[in-house]
Protein backbone atom coordinates (compact mmCIF):
# COMPACT_ATOMS: atom_id res chain seq x y z
CA UNK A 1 0.00 0.00 0.00
CA UNK A 2 1.26 3.55 -1.19
CA UNK A 3 1.64 6.27 1.70
CA UNK A 4 2.53 9.59 2.05
CA UNK A 5 3.33 11.66 5.16
CA UNK A 6 4.12 15.28 4.85
CA UNK A 7 5.82 17.46 7.53
CA UNK A 8 5.41 20.05 9.43
CA UNK A 9 1.35 20.01 9.72
CA UNK A 10 1.64 23.93 9.50
CA UNK A 11 4.34 26.27 8.98
CA UNK A 12 4.04 30.06 9.71
CA UNK A 13 7.15 32.40 8.16
CA UNK A 14 7.85 36.16 8.40
CA UNK A 15 8.09 37.36 4.92
CA UNK A 16 11.64 36.36 3.14
CA UNK A 17 12.12 33.53 5.68
CA UNK A 18 12.83 30.59 3.36
CA UNK A 19 12.28 27.16 4.39
CA UNK A 20 11.40 23.71 3.41
CA UNK A 21 8.12 21.44 3.49
CA UNK A 22 8.85 17.83 3.50
CA UNK A 23 7.03 14.95 2.19
CA UNK A 24 7.86 11.11 2.75
CA UNK A 25 6.67 8.36 0.68
CA UNK A 26 6.63 4.72 0.22
CA UNK A 27 5.01 3.24 -2.91
CA UNK A 28 5.41 -0.19 -4.76
CA UNK A 29 7.68 1.58 -7.64
CA UNK A 30 7.62 5.41 -8.14
CA UNK A 31 5.80 6.37 -11.62
CA UNK A 32 5.66 10.11 -10.55
CA UNK A 33 5.48 12.56 -7.32
CA UNK A 34 3.53 15.34 -7.55
CA UNK A 35 2.91 18.65 -5.29
CA UNK A 36 -0.25 20.64 -5.41
CA UNK A 37 -1.13 24.12 -4.52
CA UNK A 38 -4.64 24.16 -1.80
CA UNK A 39 -6.39 27.75 -1.26
CA UNK A 40 -8.97 27.70 1.58
CA UNK A 41 -12.86 26.88 0.22
CA UNK A 42 -11.22 25.67 -3.34
CA UNK A 43 -9.49 22.75 -5.21
CA UNK A 44 -6.07 21.95 -5.49
CA UNK A 45 -4.23 23.30 -8.04
CA UNK A 46 -0.73 20.85 -9.73
CA UNK A 47 2.56 22.30 -9.01
CA UNK A 48 4.91 19.97 -10.42
CA UNK A 49 5.46 16.25 -11.34
CA UNK A 50 9.03 14.96 -10.92
CA UNK A 51 9.87 11.46 -11.65
CA UNK A 52 13.16 10.26 -10.71
CA UNK A 53 15.65 10.77 -7.51
CA UNK A 54 17.69 13.63 -8.29
CA UNK A 55 15.18 15.27 -10.13
CA UNK A 56 14.52 19.27 -9.53
CA UNK A 57 11.64 21.56 -10.56
CA UNK A 58 11.09 25.38 -10.37
CA UNK A 59 8.51 28.01 -10.65
CA UNK A 60 8.64 31.10 -8.69
CA UNK A 61 10.09 31.20 -5.32
CA UNK A 62 9.39 27.16 -5.10
CA UNK A 63 11.83 24.44 -6.22
CA UNK A 64 10.54 20.39 -6.03
CA UNK A 65 13.19 18.15 -5.37
CA UNK A 66 12.85 14.18 -5.28
CA UNK A 67 15.40 11.79 -3.24
CA UNK A 68 14.63 7.73 -3.52
CA UNK A 69 12.38 8.40 0.51
CA UNK A 70 11.56 11.78 0.28
CA UNK A 71 10.68 14.79 -1.86
CA UNK A 72 11.02 18.25 -0.42
CA UNK A 73 9.44 21.65 -1.55
CA UNK A 74 11.47 24.82 -0.72
CA UNK A 75 10.16 28.25 -0.64
CA UNK A 76 12.42 30.80 -0.99
CA UNK A 77 11.70 34.20 0.34
CA UNK A 78 8.21 33.58 0.84
CA UNK A 79 5.49 36.15 0.54
CA UNK A 80 2.43 36.20 2.21
CA UNK A 81 0.37 35.39 -1.33
CA UNK A 82 2.29 31.76 -0.53
CA UNK A 83 0.25 31.10 2.09
CA UNK A 84 -1.76 27.96 1.35
CA UNK A 85 -1.65 24.27 2.45
CA UNK A 86 0.75 22.43 -0.25
CA UNK A 87 -0.46 18.57 -0.73
CA UNK A 88 1.74 16.10 -2.02
CA UNK A 89 0.93 12.84 -3.74
CA UNK A 90 2.39 9.85 -5.55
CA UNK A 91 1.44 7.03 -8.50
CA UNK A 92 3.08 3.77 -7.82
CA UNK A 93 3.27 1.18 -10.78
CA UNK A 94 0.71 -0.80 -9.72
CA UNK A 95 -1.72 2.29 -9.29
CA UNK A 96 -3.37 3.10 -12.64
CA UNK A 97 -3.87 6.62 -12.64
CA UNK A 98 -4.57 6.63 -8.94
CA UNK A 99 -2.13 9.09 -6.25
CA UNK A 100 -2.54 8.48 -2.60
CA UNK A 101 -2.35 12.33 -0.96
CA UNK A 102 -0.68 13.31 2.39
CA UNK A 103 -2.87 14.95 4.57
CA UNK A 104 -0.55 18.42 3.91
CA UNK A 105 1.53 21.63 4.62
CA UNK A 106 -1.15 24.45 5.73
CA UNK A 107 1.60 27.45 5.25
CA UNK A 108 1.20 30.55 6.49
CA UNK A 109 3.27 33.52 5.66
CA UNK A 110 2.80 36.86 7.31
CA UNK A 111 4.02 40.01 6.12
CA UNK B 1 -8.98 28.26 -19.97
CA UNK B 2 -9.84 24.45 -19.61
CA UNK B 3 -11.53 23.55 -16.28
CA UNK B 4 -13.68 21.46 -13.86
CA UNK B 5 -17.02 22.53 -13.25
CA UNK B 6 -18.79 21.58 -10.05
CA UNK B 7 -22.57 22.73 -10.53
CA UNK B 8 -22.75 23.89 -6.49
CA UNK B 9 -20.11 25.17 -4.39
CA UNK B 10 -22.73 25.09 -1.22
CA UNK B 11 -25.44 22.38 -0.88
CA UNK B 12 -27.51 21.70 1.98
CA UNK B 13 -29.42 18.52 2.36
CA UNK B 14 -31.38 17.10 4.83
CA UNK B 15 -30.65 13.31 5.81
CA UNK B 16 -32.07 10.43 3.92
CA UNK B 17 -32.41 12.74 0.79
CA UNK B 18 -31.07 11.65 -2.50
CA UNK B 19 -28.50 14.05 -3.38
CA UNK B 20 -26.76 14.78 -6.84
CA UNK B 21 -23.19 16.02 -7.42
CA UNK B 22 -22.25 17.02 -11.26
CA UNK B 23 -18.89 17.73 -12.65
CA UNK B 24 -18.38 18.26 -16.27
CA UNK B 25 -14.99 18.73 -17.84
CA UNK B 26 -14.12 20.33 -21.35
CA UNK B 27 -10.45 18.65 -21.24
CA UNK B 28 -11.11 15.54 -23.19
CA UNK B 29 -10.22 13.46 -20.53
CA UNK B 30 -10.22 9.85 -19.96
CA UNK B 31 -10.30 9.57 -16.01
CA UNK B 32 -12.17 11.60 -13.89
CA UNK B 33 -12.35 11.08 -9.92
CA UNK B 34 -14.44 11.47 -7.04
CA UNK B 35 -12.49 12.68 -3.85
CA UNK B 36 -13.95 14.03 -0.24
CA UNK B 37 -11.70 15.62 1.79
CA UNK B 38 -12.03 16.56 5.58
CA UNK B 39 -9.78 17.80 8.27
CA UNK B 40 -7.38 15.05 9.62
CA UNK B 41 -8.09 12.55 7.02
CA UNK B 42 -7.22 14.08 3.83
CA UNK B 43 -7.87 13.44 0.08
CA UNK B 44 -9.91 10.06 -0.09
CA UNK B 45 -11.14 8.40 -2.92
CA UNK B 46 -14.81 7.34 -3.43
CA UNK B 47 -15.02 6.23 -7.08
CA UNK B 48 -13.30 7.02 -9.91
CA UNK B 49 -13.88 5.87 -13.77
CA UNK B 50 -11.51 5.61 -17.06
CA UNK B 51 -13.99 5.50 -19.83
CA UNK B 52 -17.52 6.34 -20.55
CA UNK B 53 -19.39 4.08 -18.78
CA UNK B 54 -17.04 2.40 -16.61
CA UNK B 55 -16.49 2.90 -12.74
CA UNK B 56 -14.14 1.75 -10.07
CA UNK B 57 -14.04 1.68 -6.24
CA UNK B 58 -11.92 4.23 -4.45
CA UNK B 59 -10.73 3.57 -0.72
CA UNK B 60 -14.02 4.64 0.75
CA UNK B 61 -17.36 4.18 -2.07
CA UNK B 62 -19.86 2.83 0.84
CA UNK B 63 -22.91 5.27 0.69
CA UNK B 64 -22.03 6.51 -2.54
CA UNK B 65 -22.64 5.81 -6.31
CA UNK B 66 -20.86 6.78 -9.55
CA UNK B 67 -22.55 7.42 -13.36
CA UNK B 68 -20.43 8.33 -16.55
CA UNK B 69 -22.85 8.32 -19.52
CA UNK B 70 -20.77 10.80 -21.51
CA UNK B 71 -16.54 11.47 -21.69
CA UNK B 72 -17.20 14.60 -19.91
CA UNK B 73 -19.59 14.25 -17.25
CA UNK B 74 -19.35 12.06 -14.01
CA UNK B 75 -21.77 12.18 -11.21
CA UNK B 76 -21.44 11.22 -7.60
CA UNK B 77 -24.62 10.25 -5.67
CA UNK B 78 -25.25 10.17 -2.50
CA UNK B 79 -28.30 7.96 -2.45
CA UNK B 80 -29.37 8.10 1.11
CA UNK B 81 -27.85 11.03 2.75
CA UNK B 82 -26.68 10.78 6.09
CA UNK B 83 -24.54 13.27 8.44
CA UNK B 84 -21.20 11.74 8.02
CA UNK B 85 -21.54 12.23 4.66
CA UNK B 86 -21.11 16.13 5.48
CA UNK B 87 -17.72 17.06 4.03
CA UNK B 88 -16.01 18.98 0.52
CA UNK B 89 -16.17 16.99 -2.44
CA UNK B 90 -13.89 17.60 -4.54
CA UNK B 91 -13.54 16.36 -8.95
CA UNK B 92 -11.26 15.87 -10.99
CA UNK B 93 -9.89 14.72 -14.04
CA UNK B 94 -6.48 13.69 -15.76
CA UNK B 95 -4.74 12.04 -19.06
CA UNK B 96 -4.55 8.08 -19.03
CA UNK B 97 -1.71 7.31 -16.42
CA UNK B 98 -1.11 11.36 -15.68
CA UNK B 99 -0.96 12.55 -12.27
CA UNK B 100 -0.97 15.79 -12.50
CA UNK B 101 -4.89 15.84 -12.24
CA UNK B 102 -6.76 19.42 -12.54
CA UNK B 103 -9.38 19.92 -9.68
CA UNK B 104 -12.44 21.34 -9.39
CA UNK B 105 -13.47 24.02 -7.13
CA UNK B 106 -15.30 21.71 -4.89
CA UNK B 107 -19.08 21.39 -3.37
CA UNK B 108 -18.96 22.40 0.41
CA UNK B 109 -21.86 19.51 1.38
CA UNK B 110 -23.80 19.74 4.87
CA UNK B 111 -26.40 16.89 5.54
CA UNK B 112 -28.46 17.86 8.72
Amino acid sequence: EDQVTQSPEALRLQEGESSSLNCSYTVSGLRGLFWYRQDPGKGPEFLFTLYSAGEEKEKERLKATLTKKESFLHITAPKPEDSATYLCAVQGETSGSRLTFGEGTQLTVNP
Amino acid sequence: DVKVTQSSRYLVKRTGEKVFLECVQDMDHENMFWYRQDPGLGLRLIYFSYDVKMKEKGDIPEGYSVSREKKERFSLILESASTNQTSMYLCASSLPNQGGYTFGSGTRLTVV
